[in-house]
């Protein structure tokens, strides 16, 4: 089965300074990797994605992320971090459940990310 | 990208009614769209998965009778959560999206039952 892990409940970085937020994965087959932000009592917002392609991906507000194969990373970065940064970041997997596409989306634990200015 | 619209924001019900989310992709077709349940500071646990024109597949653990789910259209998917009790107070969230997509999210469904 497939599954994804956040080691760190919490990720403190001064405004300015480069963040990363680790992502570790298992999954057997190619991944499909996936960031998401959550602020609060609000749904989850898309960042970026790794399916096929560059293991460099960007995406939203200026964030990054690099696929590592043989360290089995998604870990998501961003070069100089906005207090406006702060929120709930989820790492998620693809699972496929089926043959004929069925499938399923499996989080991380989340890691809360905060910015002080 | 795609938008989903999710309803009520909020709903505060008493215990032993019953409270229905609607889950409306917008601006694209969704067959399949997925129901999850968020406790505070914790992840997105999965309930279920709902399929247009049939019956939703339900993860383990996840009372079908108690949470009921429609998926009447290509565009409306519906939580119904059944007498309602204090336990159920939660924040669900629906989604959609295809395989090779990201998942596309509601706002999320703030349930309080006293």
């Amino acid at each position: 089965a497939q599954s994804v892990a956040q080691p760190e409940d919490q990720v403190n970085v001064a405004e300015g300074n480069p963040l990363t937020v680790k992502c570790t994965y298992s999954v057997s087959g190619n991944p499909y990797l996936f960031w998401y932000v959550q602020y609060p009592n609000r749904g989850l917002q898309f960042l970026l994605k790794y399916i096929t392609g560059d293991n460099l991906v960007k995406g939203s507000y200026g964030f990054e992320a690099e696929f590592n194969k043989s360290q089995t990373s998604f870990h998501l970065k961003k070069p100089s971090a906005l207090v406006s940064d702060s929120a709930l970041y989820f790492c998620a997997v693809r699972d496929v459940t089926s043959n004929t596409g069925g499938f399923k989306t499996i989080f991380g634990a989340g890691t809360r990310l905060f910015v002080k200015a | 990208g795609a938008v989903v619209s999710q309803h009520p924001s909020w709903v505060i019900c008493k215990s032993g009614t019953s409270v229905k989310i609607e889950c409306r992709s917008l601006d694209f077709q969704a067959t399949t769209m997925f129901w999850y349940r968020q406790f505070p500071k914790q992840s997105l646990m999965l309930m279920a998965t709902s399929n247009e024109g049939s019956k939703a597949t339900y993860e383990q653990g996840v009372e079908k009778d108690k949470f009921l789910i429609n998926h009447a259209s290509l565009t409306l998917s519906t939580l119904t959560v059944t007498s309602a009790h204090p336990e159920d107070s939660s924040f669900y969230i629906c989604s959609a999206g295809g395989l090779n997509t990201e998942a596309f999210f509601g706002q999320g469904t703030r349930l309080t039952v006293v």
